[in-house]
């Protein structure tokens, strides 16, 4: 089982649209857990770190569910910008950070 | 602030050529480093790290290898590079007591 896993998608959105993503997790010892945006052929930059009681910044909700083992993101009012591969990271501490292969958004006008 | 540099942006090697491709860290001392690869489709897969000078844990058995030669400098090499060493090569830091790794802009190598 692997330790991270995501619907790889594709999810295509119209615009102003909210979208949610869940991501589940094998170790139930993880330690921390984040959302990480990637656009086509860049790097993957932090979108958001987890924590236990669910947060928000600005359009973006995350929660984390740790009985069920799962990491969730939802996306309110989807911009075109929004388009891009949102990856699920778990961290079980002493450099043991697993990625998921991630799920593609694609928003249209 | 932290910043995080890593060349070249692109490269094509002939198989059996050497590779060598260069990371290094600004504004923080003693991070921990990474080597990262993302294969076409794939997820990151986690290659070396390290948590000082000298000291680099290797994840999987491969014909690459790196080096720390500096606090803040991370180099990925390897001598001879076989068809299945292309991918998108990513460094990455973070801080020795946090959770959070930052990438670099990537590499994207291509084997022919």
């Amino acid at each position: 089982r692997k330790e991270v896993e995501q619907d790889p998608g594709p999810f295509n959105v119209p615009e102003g649209a909210t979208v949610a993503f869940n991501c589940t997790y094998s170790n139930s010892a993880s330690q921390s857990f984040f959302w990480y945006r990637q656009d086509c052929r860049k790097e993957p930059k932090l979108l958001m770190s987890v924590y236990s009681s669910g947060n928000e910044d600005g359009r973006f909700t995350a929660q984390l569910n740790r009985a069920s083992q799962y990491i969730s993101l939802l996306i309110r009012d989807s911009k075109l910008s929004d388009s891009a591969t949102y990856l699920c990271v778990v961290n079980n501490g002493a450099n043991n950070l697993f990625f998921g292969t991630g799920t593609r958004l694609t928003v249209i006008p | 602030s932290q910043t995080i540099h890593q060349w070249p942006a692109t490269l094509v090697q002939p198989v059996g050529s050497p590779l060598s491709l260069e990371c290094t860290v600004e504004g923080t001392s003693n991070p921990n480093l990474y080597w990262y690869r993302q294969a076409a489709g794939r997820g990151l897969q986690l290659l070396f790290y390290s948590v000082g000078i000298g000291q680099i844990s290797s994840e999987v058995p491969q014909n690459l290898s790196a080096s720390r030669p500096q606090d803040r400098q991370f180099i990925l090499s390897s001598k001879k590079l076989l068809l299945s060493d292309s991918g998108f090569y990513l460094c990455a830091w973070s801080f020795a007591s946090g959770n959070t790794i930052y990438f670099g802009e990537g590499s994207w190598l291509t084997v022919v």
